[in-house]
C-alpha cells in the first residue's frame, strides 16, 4: 500500500530535549516536505526536499532541522524544543512524474507537545 | 507570494443540506488548485483538484469545485450533505513553475452535520 508514515503519532516532551520526528515513503518520490498545523492558520511548511541530500527553508523553518540522506526518508529534528513548537507535524510527498502540478501525499500527523 | 483565504471558519448544516465552501487565493501567475478533507483524527486526504482545462471538477464523495478565474476563486459545492461529511476542509494553492512545490493552504472550514 502506498503510503506516508510517521512516527511517533503522539509525544509529550520537555523544553530542550532533543527530539526527532521520522517519515518515510513508499512511492519513490522524489520531494518531501514538513508542514506545521495550527487552529487558525492552516497547514505551514517548515522545510522541504527536492530529492537526496537537496533540503531548503520553507515559511517557519526556525528551530527546526532536516535531513534527507536517502530518498524515503525526511526526518524533522527539533534540537532544543519550546513550548511555541507544539503543534500538529504532517509530512508529505510527490513525485515529479506529475509534472509539477503539486499533488502531495500527507502522513497521519504527530501531536507534539512541548511543556 | 501567493495567500488563500477561507471566509467560512465553522459551519453548521442539516443532513440533506447543499453545501458551498469559499476560496480565494491571490496570485498573479498560474497555480494549480487543491481541496483537502480531514476527518476527525486522520490525516489530510485529497479531495479534488484542478490544473486546467474544465473549470468545473469533480471529486470524490460527490463534491465538485469550480474555479473562476476572474474572482480567483475555488469554492467547494456538494448538493447534498451527510453526517460522515463532518471534517475540516482545506483549500490549497500551488503556484505553477516555481521550484519550492509548497502548497499554501487556507486557515481551514470546520463542517458539522447535523443528523
Amino acid at each position: 500500500e502506498a503510503q506516508v508514515t510517521q512516527n511517533p503519532r503522539y509525544l509529550i516532551t520537555v523544553t530542550g530535549k532533543k527530539l526527532t520526528v521520522t517519515c518515510s515513503q513508499n512511492m519513490n518520490h522524489e520531494y518531501m516536505s514538513w508542514y506545521r498545523q495550527d487552529p487558525g492558520l492552516g497547514l505551514r511548511q517548515i522545510y522541504y526536499s527536492m530529492n537526496v541530500e537537496v533540503t531548503d527553508k520553507g515559511d517557519v523553518p526556525e528551530g527546526y532541522k532536516v535531513s534527507r540522506k536517502e530518498k524515503r526518508n525526511f526526518p524533522l529534528i527539533l534540537e532544543s524544543p519550546s513550548p511555541n513548537q507544539t503543534s500538529l507535524y504532517f509530512c508529505a510527498s510527490s513525485s515529479y512524474r506529475d509534472r509539477g502540478n503539486g499533488e502531495q501525499y500527507f502522513g497521519p500527523g504527530t501531536r507534539l507537545t512541548v511543556t | 507570494a501567493q495567500s488563500v483565504s477561507q471566509h467560512n471558519h465553522h459551519v453548521i448544516l442539516s443532513e440533506a443540506a447543499s453545501l458551498e465552501l469559499g476560496c480565494n487565493y491571490s496570485y498573479g501567475g498560474t497555480v494549480n488548485l487543491f481541496w483537502y478533507v480531514q476527518y476527525p483524527g486522520q490525516h489530510l486526504q485529497l479531495l479534488l483538484k484542478y490544473f486546467s482545462g474544465d473549470p468545473l471538477v469533480k471529486g470524490i464523495k460527490g463534491f465538485e469545485a469550480e474555479f473562476i478565474k476572474s474572482k480567483f476563486s475555488f469554492n467547494l459545492r456538494k448538493p447534498s450533505v451527510q453526517w460522515s461529511d463532518t471534517a475540516e476542509y482545506f483549500c490549497a494553492v500551488n503556484a505553477k513553475g516555481t521550484g519550492r512545490r509548497a502548497l499554501t493552504f487556507g486557515s481551514g472550514t470546520r463542517l458539522q452535520v447535523q443528523p
